[in-house]
């Protein structure tokens, strides 16, 4: 059974502190994706890695960053949280078959600045 | 531009009843494909079904089934004989290619609710 999953289910940080939110999956997947979740517009594209130590920015980067340094392991870093930066935080896997296009999702994170 | 739009963001339908839910698309690239997530109030995505833009014929599993009409560019999700455990979040998606890479495009999302 495929299984993404992700260190927190909710997690609470105060304005400033540095943020890492992990993402393990372990089917193998070459490309691994973090999206923020917010009401009202669905799911946005933060980072994605299509292959270890590599990393391409998606539609919304600004403020975060990523660290692939496994293969089955995804790193989103908040270096300095921010209110505005609260949200659900999901990550996803995908295979890069010719036509795997499904993305494999992780429970998601709950994140609250304060 | 808005790529995915889904103008219906609550739905309510009686159980076993069919509920129709809307997505639209916009993409100047002649292959793409579909997607269907469904997320519950437990917050993991769940895949529901996919569609090629090339597929001929409309994709259907189990009790969901995606009218795709390509000329329209529409793709709603079908969900016959509603079922209480089919309330939840549902987001259509498209395929894209950006850069090289397959990425997922998102709509806002359409809240069902199945009443009793």
């Amino acid at each position: 059974d495929v299984k993404v999953t992700q260190s927190s289910r909710y997690l609470v940080k105060r304005t400033g502190e540095k943020v890492f939110l992990e993402c393990v999956q372990d089917m193998d997947h070459e490309n691994m994706f973090w999206y923020r979740q917010d009401p009202g517009l669905g799911l946005r594209l933060i980072y994605f890695s299509y292959d270890v130590k590599m990393k391409e920015k998606g539609d919304i980067p600004e403020g975060y960053s990523v660290s692939r340094e496994k293969k089955e392991r995804f790193s989103l870093i908040l270096e300095s949280a921010s209110t505005n930066q609260t949200s659900m935080y999901l990550c996803a896997s995908s295979s890069q078959g010719a036509n795997s296009y499904e993305q494999y999702f992780g429970p998601g994170t709950r994140l609250t600045v304060t | 531009a808005q790529k995915i739009t889904q103008t219906q963001p609550g739905m309510f339908v009686q159980e076993k009843e069919a509920v129709t839910l809307d997505c639209t698309y916009d993409t100047s690239d002649p292959s793409y494909g579909l997607f269907w997530y469904k997320q519950p109030s437990s917050g993991e995505m769940i895949f529901l079904i996919y569609q090629g833009s090339y597929d001929q014929q409309n994709a259907t599993e189990g009790r969901y089934s995606l009218n795709f009409q390509k000329a329209r560019k529409s793709a709603n999700l079908v969900i016959s004989a509603s079922q209480l455990g089919d309330s939840a979040m549902y987001f259509c998606a498209m395929r894209e290619l950006r850069g090289g890479y397959n990425k997922l495009i998102f709509g806002a999302g359409t809240r069902l609710a199945v009443h009793p």
